[in-house]
């Protein structure tokens, strides 16, 4: 089956430990992405990546840091998280080409106290 | 940087047509999208117009003007299922050299099917 998928999907953690959301997808997609959601911002692009070993920032890139050495990975790294990370965060990937739909991973639930 | 408007939420009655507008200003534009997202749930893809015009599939249809900046997302013989967040989305170039690719959402129009 066709998917992307994150772990964890639900993660309560301190401020400044260091984490590492992971993302993966199976559909041999160039393009993958991070995404967080909060209430009455909508969605926010943060980091995401044309192809294995390249990167650009999204519109809030702060606090965050990736890295895509293999197609089918792109972990999102929080090294020193504060509680402005509290968020809903999302991957996706699609193919370079028309017709661009992105597909989603089911999201990652992070709460930082 | 990108600015994109949409209403925050709408009201429709079940079997009806309901039309969610959205309006968009930014450098580099190169396609807009529609999702649809459930609550609690990942968005999914629904649209994507590039060229000026309406694109219609089954009960749901986008229509785009560049020239305005402006995309609207019609739906019609509504059903209930249909009450979710649809979210408008505008992919541009940006990035060292312009060749990057980027995609900035809307906040959402959260629509509410009434029987």
């Amino acid at each position: 089956e066709a998917q992307v998928t994150q772990n964890p999907r639900y993660l309560i953690t301190v401020t400044g430990k260091k984490l590492t959301v992971t993302c993966s997808q199976n559909m041999n997609h160039e393009y993958m992405s991070w995404y967080r959601q909060d209430p009455g911002l909508g969605l926010r692009q943060i980091y995401y990546s044309m192809n294995v070993e390249v990167t650009d920032k999204g519109d809030v890139p702060e606090g965050y840091k990736v890295s895509r050495k293999e197609k089918r990975n792109f972990p999102l790294i929080l090294e020193s998280p504060s509680p402005n990370q509290t968020s809903l965060y999302f991957c996706a990937s699609r193919q370079k080409t028309y017709p661009y739909e992105q597909y989603f991973g089911p999201g990652t639930r992070l709460t930082v106290t | 940087g990108q600015n994109i408007d949409q209403p925050t939420e709408m009201t429709a009655t079940e079997g009806a047509i309901v039309q969610i507008n959205c309006t968009y200003q930014t450098s580099g534009f190169n396609g807009l999208f529609w999702y649809q997202q459930h609550a609690g749930e990942a968005p999914t893809f629904l649209s994507y117009n590039v060229l000026d015009g309406l694109e219609e599939k089954g009960r749901f249809s986008s229509f785009l003007s560049r020239s305005k900046g402006y995309s609207y997302l019609l739906l019609k013989e509504l059903q209930m299922k249909d009450s979710a967040s649809y979210l408008c989305a505008v992919r541009d170039l940006r990035g060292s050299g312009g060749g990057a690719d980027g995609l900035t959402f809307g906040k959402g129009t959260h629509l509410i099917i009434q029987p």
